[in-house]
């Protein structure tokens, strides 16, 4: 089935600086999803891209839906403590299917230091 | 608007024993689904539902598990004879009528098996 693969699995920053994680798959998706998780919370939908090469952002969060189809990234400028989380890559099981079934990454766990 | 909600939010059983997960979607979604989130992974598809249907329960274990979404009250997911390696984040989200439409998590139920 299709894997999403996320790097890294893990960051460890100082507060203010800029972070950059991605997402790799072996096959394409037409679309890429960019949740948060707090501990003990369910995830919450940061950023949606649609189309190949969009550069999207959401405050000081910026993703882009790689040209390949098959990668995409996520940028958060001047961190701060309340960033911390899980930040999983989603996208449709299969392509062309409903947004429901998803595939998720397996995270990338990032911790800012005040 | 109240969001997807899920109860209880902590479980602990005994082996052997069942399990029950309940979740009302937000206000105007009639789509159910379930996703289940064991220990330091991502979350993974179990089935999606409408009121008295079950649309696609192709990520649901072939034993044990059941889930419903009746016409009156919450969508319910059942686990019986409850087995260590049930032990997850269980997560029920909605979306309103119609394809292609996001998804919107709850903050989960943590079934803990003894």
């Amino acid at each position: 089935g299709q894997q999403l693969n996320q790097s890294p699995q893990s960051m460890f920053i100082q507060e203010g600086e800029d972070v950059s994680m991605n997402c790799t798959s072996s096959s394409i998706f037409n679309t890429w999803l960019w949740y948060k998780q707090d501990p003990g919370e369910g995830p919450v939908l940061l950023i949606a891209l649609y189309k190949a090469g969009e550069l999207t952002s959401n405050g000081r969060l910026t993703a882009q839906f790689g040209i390949t189809r098959k990668d995409s990234f996520l940028n958060i400028s001047a961190s701060i403590p309340s960033d911390v989380g899980i930040y999983f890559c989603a996208g449709p099981m299969n392509s062309g299917g409903s947004n429901y079934k998803l595939t998720f990454g397996k995270g990338t766990l990032l911790t800012v230091n005040p | 608007n109240a969001g997807v909600m899920q109860n209880p939010r902590h479980l602990v059983r005994r082996r052997g024993q069942e399990a029950r997960l309940r979740c009302s979607p937000m206000k105007g979604h009639s789509h159910v689904y379930w996703y289940r989130q064991l220990p330091e992974e991502g979350l993974k598809f179990m089935v999606y539902l409408q009121k008295e249907n079950i649309i696609d329960e192709s990520g649901m274990p072939k034993e044990r598990f059941s889930a419903e979404f009746p016409k009156e009250g919450p969508s319910i997911l059942r686990i019986q004879q409850v087995v260590r390696g049930d032990s997850a984040a269980y997560f029920c989200a909605s979306s309103p009528p119609g394809t292609g439409n996001t998804i919107y998590f709850g903050e989960g139920s943590w079934l803990t098996v003894v």
